[in-house]
């Protein structure tokens, strides 16, 4: 168990529907990171928050956005779902921000858009 | 950007013998390389990691390799067991962001 925790675990909703997918990092860690891990693209880096702020940006689509709270969870919201949205969705969290930090990932969302 | 190649895609070992998976980058620029396991169902987890400054690191029953120079890194699982089994993925940081390998699925057979 890496510490960080996911809710809700699978999500099954249809297209053109918005979802919110919720984070908690590990005791302590600052930042959170948003993946998504599907067949054809592999495991691809989303978004980066630290502290509240976001901190780096990956392939995240216009349709999907996030934030992180004062509590330090963090919330993923994917819009306007379209097919090619079913994949798993990955938090991990970190102590720091930048390069070299040790990332623990949560055990994932997975979405199914029908 | 960075990008990451990962090979084999899979790989069947006996149980006790050793599997190497390898990895090579493109950012001059990265200098963590973490490896995750990923088993059915569950989140990648960290299993090892190697740092720029460093040549080699070992783990118990798990080793990684660096060569900056060459740009490439490598996972060495000795006496392999049958939990071993999972998808192996290798990663580059690039500012904070981690770009993986495609994985590589490690099947071990008693």
């Amino acid at each position: 168990d890496s510490g960080v925790t996911q809710t809700p675990k699978h999500l099954i909703t249809a297209t053109g529907q918005r979802v919110t997918l919720r984070c908690s990092p590990r005791s302590g860690d600052l930042s959170v990171y948003w993946y998504q891990q599907s067949l054809d693209q592999g495991l691809q880096f989303l978004i980066q928050y630290y502290n509240g702020e976001e901190r780096a940006k990956g392939n995240i689509l216009e349709r999907f956005s996030a934030q992180q709270f004062p509590d330090l969870h963090s919330e993923l919201n994917l819009s306007s779902l379209e097919l090619g949205d079913s994949a798993l969705y990955f938090c991990a969290s970190s102590p720091r921000t930048g390069s070299g930090d040790e990332q623990y990932f949560g055990p994932g969302t997975r979405l199914t858009v029908t | 950007g960075e990008n990451v190649e990962q090979h084999p895609s899979t790989l069947s070992v006996q149980e006790g013998d050793s599997a190497v998976i390898k990895c090579t980058y493109s950012d001059s620029a990265s200098n963590y390389f973490p490896w995750y396991k990923q088993e059915l169902g569950k989140g990648p987890q960290l299993i090892i990691d190697i740092r720029s400054n460093v040549g080699e690191k070992k783990d118990q029953r798990i080793a990684v390799t660096l060569n900056k120079t060459a740009k490439h890194f490598s996972l060495h699982i000795t006496e392999t067991q049958p939990e071993d089994s999972a998808v192996y993925f290798c990663a580059a940081d690039s500012w904070g962001k981690l770009q993986f390998g495609a994985g590589t699925q490690v099947v071990v057979t008693p």
